[in-house]
């Protein structure tokens, strides 16, 4: 089955500690995205990447950083300057171009105390 | 910049209820619309999707109809059910965007 895999789904971490999201995809897709989701908020985005080996900001992406080393893969790791990093956090793809839908992962819940 | 607008929640109803979500867009050039479904602890799920005006989006017995003119894309459905029980997103993308801009979301609990 294709589809995007995200793991783990709860990741718990003290404050202070870098912390990597997994996230993987096997549609093929050329475009991945990282959302954040507070509880009774909309998604904001955080990073995306149309390309291997390239990727660029999205709205809050301060405290974020991100990889594109291969097409099916596209960590993401939350840095301790990360203010508020306690979330829910997905991950999307799509097919390379601007309307196309995005499919989402599962999500990974983080907390941080 | 792109912006969408969502009927607060949250909303409530009865089982064979019909259903009404609203939603309007802001945006440059010709977007595509899209409705999502989120269910408790889960990621979002493609409910239906319109490219250009006019064009009705459908699926699961939900529908929704891209109005330019009014700047619309309302969900309905018929005769919800228990398990629609969810939060439904409104989104937009436009092609200078290469992003989805989503609403803040609606709540829906329908009690049987």
């Amino acid at each position: 089955d294709g589809g995007i895999t995200q793991s783990p789904k709860y990741l718990f971490r003290k404050e202070g500690q870098n912390v990597t999201l997994s996230c993987e995809q096997n549609l093929n897709h050329d475009a991945m995205y990282w959302y954040r989701q507070d509880p009774g908020q909309g998604l904001r985005l955080i990073y995306y990447s149309q390309i291997v080996n390239d990727f660029q900001k999205g709205d809050i992406a301060e405290g974020y950083s991100v990889s594109r080393e291969k097409k099916e893969s596209f960590p993401l790791t939350v840095t301790s300057a990360q203010k508020n990093p306690t979330a829910f956090y997905l991950c999307a793809s799509s097919i390379q171009g601007g309307k196309n839908e995005q499919y989402f992962g599962p999500g990974t819940r983080l907390t941080v105390t | 910049g792109n912006s969408v607008t969502q009927m607060e929640g949250p909303v409530t109803l009865s089982e064979e209820a019909f259903l009404t979500i609203n939603c309007t867009y802001t945006a440059t050039g010709y977007p595509s619309l899209f409705w999502y479904v989120q269910y408790p602890g889960e990621g979002l799920q493609l409910l239906l999707k319109a490219t250009k005006a006019d064009d009705k989006g459908s699926n699961k017995g939900f529908e929704a109809t891209y109005r330019k003119e009014t700047t619309s894309f309302h969900l309905e459905k018929g005769s919800v059910q228990v398990s629609d029980s969810a939060v439904y997103f409104c989104a937009l993308v436009s092609g200078s965007a290469r992003q989805l801009t989503f609403g803040s979301g609606t709540q829906l609990t329908v009690l049987p």
